[in-house]
């Protein structure tokens, strides 16, 4: 069965550089979330989306991080000009519509593991 | 707003002994609590879901946890533990807002299950 799929798994970038990572949630799930899992603490909240719109970008550290879900369905967050601190795991989970109604359960994927030299 | 506690970051037992991962929460409002499991280099995975009702939530894996508000508790136990269990466990709350259900995560608590 198809789950949650982010990619790439393992990220090395230089300190200063661009990177993009992947999310692409199950089909035919609304709502998809993105966490900063930062060694050895539990996952933090970044930014929230319900179909293509961004409903919530408050956990995003700086205005260096972007995210988009453009046709509602794959998502990708941006990290420019990346800094030491943002090395940390970063996980994609998306869940059926949650409009306030019954709270669906979220699908994790594997996380994309970034190091920044 | 709506936090959870996790109380010891590291955990062990014996296998075949009783597991308990204690997780303490506070929210304005009656929140949703869950419990999920994360294995070295995976994603996380659910184990299991308190909404309303019954206060004792039955999840997979032969594990349950118990609701009580006035304790603000949500613990996690299982009565026999093998190896398989050894992971890091997370308790997360969520209440309905602006980000719609985001889960707000404890510290985690690293279990080890000796032999």
């Amino acid at each position: 069965g198809a789950g949650v799929s982010q990619s790439p798994r393992y990220k090395v970038a230089k300190r200063g550089q661009d990177v993009a990572l992947r999310c692409d949630p199950i089909s035919g799930h609304v709502s998809l979330f993105w966490y900063q899992q930062a060694l050895g603490q539990g996952p933090e909240f970044l930014t929230y989306f319900q179909n293509e719109a961004q409903l919530d970008k408050s956990g995003l550290p700086s205005d260096r991080f972007f995210a988009e879900r453009p046709e509602g369905s794959v998502s990708t967050l941006k990290i420019q000009r990346t800094q030491q601190e943002d090395s940390a795991v970063y996980l994609c989970a998306s869940s059926l519509e949650s409009t306030g109604g019954d709270n669906q359960p979220q699908h994790f994927g594997d996380g994309t593991r970034l190091s920044i030299l | 707003a709506q936090s959870v506690t996790q109380l010891g970051s590291h955990v062990s037992v014996s296998e075949g002994a009783l597991i308990l991962l204690r997780c303490n929460y506070s929210s304005s409002v009656p929140p949703y609590l869950f419990w999920y499991v994360q294995y070295p280099n995976q994603g996380l995975q659910l184990l299991l879901k308190y909404t309303t009702g019954a206060t004792l939530v039955k999840g997979i894996n032969g594990f349950e946890a118990e609701f009580k508000k006035s304790e603000t508790s949500f613990h996690l136990t299982k009565p026999s533990a093998h190896m398989s269990d050894a992971a890091e466990y997370f308790c997360a709350v969520s209440v309905f807002s602006n980000s719609g259900y985001a889960l707000n995560f404890g510290k985690g608590t690293s279990l080890l299950v000796t032999p």
